[in-house]
């Protein structure tokens, strides 16, 4: 098993539509929680990061976390084709990241 | 804003040649990382430095792979020779320290091709 599950997608939706993008994992010892975009042929780029169970919003997005179901989620709203991208999730247990593979999100004008 | 720097973007070569990749991390961050990303997955740790020091490499293939950060600033990942396997995207990331509240920044990346 994997210690970060996450689904590769694709998926894509209308503009202005509510994303929810998912990470599952089996590591208790994950403390901290990321989220990046990577666009195309670039870099991975910090989003979210977070420490603690609960939500946390940066204007369109918001990040979740759920350490009891060992569950995260990234929601975005009013989604834009800007957004289109993969999202990867990360985590970290104070010594070691682990990455998701990436959700592929198409955000249709 | 600070960023990582990489260089070259990207690389051509032909297999059984070296190539060699730079980073240069955000100033002030001590802890350096090399991942491999291959198309349509997540970033694979290659080697973790801590100033100078390696303090991962567990899945760097050491019988082609070497990395190195003598002054515990910028790095050099090289790989000699080539094979058509490694072809991928190479991100360098760095991070303030091994603390357990930091995250890490990733550079744009050199992809590799090897023919």
């Amino acid at each position: 098993q994997k210690e970060v599950e996450q689904d590769p997608g694709p998926l894509s939706v209308p503009e202005g539509a509510i994303v929810s993008l998912n990470c599952t994992y089996s590591n208790s010892a994950f403390q901290y929680f990321m989220w990046y975009r990577q666009y195309s042929r670039k870099g991975p780029e910090l989003l979210m990061y977070t420490y603690s169970s609960g939500n946390k919003e940066d204007g369109r997005f918001t990040a979740q976390v759920d350490k009891s179901s060992k569950y995260i989620s990234l929601f975005i709203r009013d989604s834009q084709p800007s957004d289109s991208a993969t999202y990867l999730c990360a985590m970290n247990t104070g010594n070691q990241f682990y990455f998701g593979t990436g959700t592929s999100l198409t955000v249709i004008p | 804003e600070a960023e990582v720097a990489q260089s070259p973007r990207y690389k051509i070569t032909e297999k059984s040649q070296a190539v060699a990749f730079w980073c240069d991390p955000i100033s002030g961050h001590a802890t350096l990382y090399w991942y491999r990303q291959i198309l349509g997955q997540g970033p694979e740790l290659l080697v973790q430095f801590q100033d100078e020091s390696v303090v991962d490499d567990s899945q760097l293939p050491k019988d082609r792979f070497s990395a190195e950060r003598l002054k515990g600033v910028d790095s050099t990942l090289k790989i000699q020779p080539a094979e058509l396997g490694d072809s991928a995207m190479y991100l360098c990331a760095s991070s303030r320290d091994r603390a357990t509240q930091e995250t890490q920044y990733f550079g744009p990346g050199t992809r590799l091709l090897v023919l």
